[in-house]
């Protein structure tokens, strides 16, 4: 069973880089598939953040291209995101998730973790 | 790229059918079969209902099926169940390896 867990800080400063990493156990990234972030601000819905494939090529939310960078550790089977510059508007759950490249689904997601930008 | 757009609300009683939409442009639904469902208990990550606009993964009742028509995409619940009371979100292929989501509709039982 595949299953995927964040973690990471739960406060971060404004102006500061939020930092999270995704541990995949079940299934090794580097047979395939993609790897990627979405976030949900509170009382609020999805947005997709980005995603990586284990080759390491990296496909970014244009809204959100300046502040994002994935990256993926096939040794550690985890993947990583950081988002620069936070301010409260990044205050939300984010979540991991795999994703079918060819088909563009997300078929199985960590339980999320909440991050407060506060000072 | 715009959000999908999404009912806020839904609701029926328990054994009736609901369809929930999924409004999007001819950029994204309305040019790729890459509509997908989640539905989100309280306080939980999203779940895969539906992918490639009708197909349900392993383990989904046949009470969750899917279509589309145009720029549309719509998730049918047939056979409301209490259990079913969630929110449910679309998700659809925008091109350029971009996908966009919906703004999540509330499905009450009654």
């Amino acid at each position: 069973q595949v299953q995927l867990q964040e973690s990471g800080p739960g406060l971060v400063k404004p102006s500061e880089t939020l930092s999270l990493t995704c541990d995949v156990s079940g299934y090794s990234i580097s047979r395939g598939y993609h790897w990627g972030w979405i976030r949900q601000p509170p009382g609020k819905g999805l947005e997709w953040i980005g995603r990586i494939h284990h080759s390491g090529s990296t496909y970014y939310n244009p809204s959100l291209k300046s502040q994002i960078t994935i990256s993926v550790d096939t040794s550690q089977n985890q993947f990583s995101l950081k988002l620069s510059s936070v301010t409260a508007a990044d205050t939300a759950v984010y979540y991991c998730a795999r994703l079918l490249g060819s088909t563009h689904f997300f078929d199985y997601w960590g339980q999320g973790t909440l991050v407060t930008v506060s000072s | 790229q715009s959000a999908l757009t999404q009912p806020p609300s839904a609701s029926g009683s328990p054994g009736q059918s609901v369809t929930i939409s999924c409004t999007g442009t001819s950029s994204d639904v309305g040019s790729y079969n890459y509509v997908s469902w989640y539905q989100q208990l309280p306080g939980k990550a999203p779940k895969l209902l539906i992918f490639e606009v009708s197909k349900r993964p392993s383990g989904v009742p046949d009470r969750f099926s899917g279509s589309k028509s145009g720029n549309t995409a719509s998730l049918t619940v047939s056979g409301l169940q209490a259990e079913d009371e969630a929110d449910y979100y679309c998700n659809s292929y925008a091109g350029n390896n971009f996908v966009v989501f919906g703004g999540g509709t509330k499905l009450t039982v009654l």
